[in-house]
């Protein structure tokens, strides 16, 4: 079975500083594939960035960048640059070889504060 | 990117009344969309896989008679609420997977639609 752990339920974080969320899975897939998606007060969910497990170099994507460290099963996102905007649930969420339905975190509430 | 659109975007009704809510991939063709279900401050729950053009393949403990759900097109799932409860209030998303070209198996988000039951 497939598992996605986000332990902050929350975070705060100042316009312009950097941001981590945390994100740890489980499976014994070695093919698959790690998510990060934003979901605003709107409730859309906005697909940020993707890591596969066999990418040799961390995903990047404008302010968004994956810190994927397969042998710790973390794949933390980093926010640089904190936007006032960048306040929003994120959710971790991971798919595998043998399912593409993805397995999402219980999120992280971010708030970016002046 | 691909966009995938809900609508109605918010309804409310009447207990025991049913409600349609489609899903629609505009720009891409979807042999797979997928029905979540999303509480208050809490994480997507998976109810159903809808295939095209076969019978839907429902989560472990979602009532299949409850939530009806048709996939005629490549482009179209329907997911039907019948007989509504005031419990069946909540946050409904639907996703879609491209066809091709999807080798990272990323599934694109509609915008969701509330759901309140009087």
């Amino acid at each position: 079975a497939q598992k996605i752990t986000q332990t902050q339920p929350g975070m705060f974080v100042q316009e312009k500083e950097a941001v981590t969320l945390d994100c740890t899975y489980d499976t014994s897939d070695p093919s698959y594939g790690l998510f990060w998606y934003k979901q605003p007060s709107s409730g859309e969910m906005i697909f940020l960035i993707y890591q596969g497990s066999y990418d040799q170099q961390n995903a990047t994507e404008g302010r968004y960048s994956l810190n994927f460290q397969k042998a710790r099963k973390s794949a933390n996102l980093v926010i640089s640059a904190s936007q006032l905007g960048d306040s929003a649930m994120y959710f971790c969420a991971m798919s595998t070889g043998g399912s593409y339905i993805p397995t999402f975190g219980r999120g992280t509430s971010l708030i970016v504060h002046p | 990117g691909a966009v995938v659109s809900q609508h109605p975007s918010w309804v409310i009704c009447k207990s025991g009344t049913s409600v349609k809510i489609e899903c629609r991939s505009l720009d891409f063709q979807a042999t797979t969309m997928f029905w979540y279900r999303q509480f208050p401050k809490k994480s997507l729950m998976l109810m159903a896989t809808s295939n095209e053009g076969s019978k839907a393949t429902y989560e472990q403990g979602v009532e299949k008679d409850k939530f009806l759900i048709n996939h005629a097109s490549l482009t179209l799932s329907t997911l039907t609420v019948t007989s509504a409860h005031p419990e069946d209030s909540s946050f409904y998303i639907c996703s879609a997977r491209q066809v091709a070209g999807g080798t990272r198996n990323e599934q694109f988000f509609g915008p969701g639609t509330r759901l309140t039951v009087l």
